[in-house]
């Protein structure tokens, strides 16, 4: 499969842990972005990078989250103290150009306990 | 501020029957609109967009902006159509969505 690829598939911890995500994007996408998504929701923006840079970030990205690309390749997305409000689907895609079709990761299902 | 509805959490119909998945937005700019596809444990994908107003998969959706609407047509409904789907607006020049809550579409055979 060559397509967005994010990794671990499920996560479960525990209640104040710290949990790291990893982001593959399509290669020669340079831009990707991270999407949470909650049970009987639609996923909803939390971050944009251009290679490296992170460009715009959600009101939702509260100060326990951080998103990394370090060298414009793969991303991660770490939540530092989880609470239960962040269980959720962490979707990440990337896109060749800013407004080229986006394509999708499988997501990465959080479960905070 | 931006918002997109679908009011419909599940819509069944018969194998052959005409479906329609309604999808309304708010935005006070020029709207561009999605709709995205998601199968049973696969991705999220790109279904069509309204500006290459194209059939795909034998759907349709046209954007009206009196209506603010953008339902997703299509006149006769294959069991392989069922699956989750999501209206999308995008906002701004990158891939920045703001998703409706999606409707389930059960075809029955």
């Amino acid at each position: 499969d060559t397509g967005v690829s994010q990794d671990p598939r499920h996560k479960i911890t525990k209640r104040g842990q710290n949990v790291t995500f990893r982001c593959d994007p399509i290669s020669e996408h340079n831009r990707l972005y991270w999407y949470r998504q909650t049970l009987g929701q639609g996923p909803e923006f939390l971050t944009y990078f251009q290679n490296e840079a992170q460009l715009e970030k959600s009101r939702l990205l509260s100060d326990r989250f951080s998103a990394e690309r370090p060298k414009g390749s793969f991303s991660t997305l770490e939540i530092q103290r989880t609470e239960q409000g962040d269980s959720a689907m962490y979707l990440c895609a990337s896109s060749l150009a800013p407004d080229y079709e986006a394509f999708f990761g499988q997501g990465t299902r959080l479960t905070v306990v | 501020a931006q918002r997109v509805t679908q009011p419909e959490k599940l819509l069944s119909v018969f194998k052959g029957a005409p479906v329609e998945l309604k999808c309304n937005y708010s935005y006070s700019g020029s709207p561009e609109l999605f709709w995205y596809v998601q199968y049973s444990r696969q991705r999220l994908q790109l279904l069509l967009r309204h500006i290459s107003r194209e059939s795909i998969k034998g759907f349709t959706a046209d954007l009206n902006k009196g209506e603010t609407s953008f339902h997703l047509k299509k006149p006769f409904a294959q069991e392989e159509d069922s699956a989750m789907y999501y209206c999308a607006l995008r906002v701004g020049n990158f891939n920045k969505f703001y998703f409706g809550s999606g409707t389930k579409l059960n075809v029955k055979p």
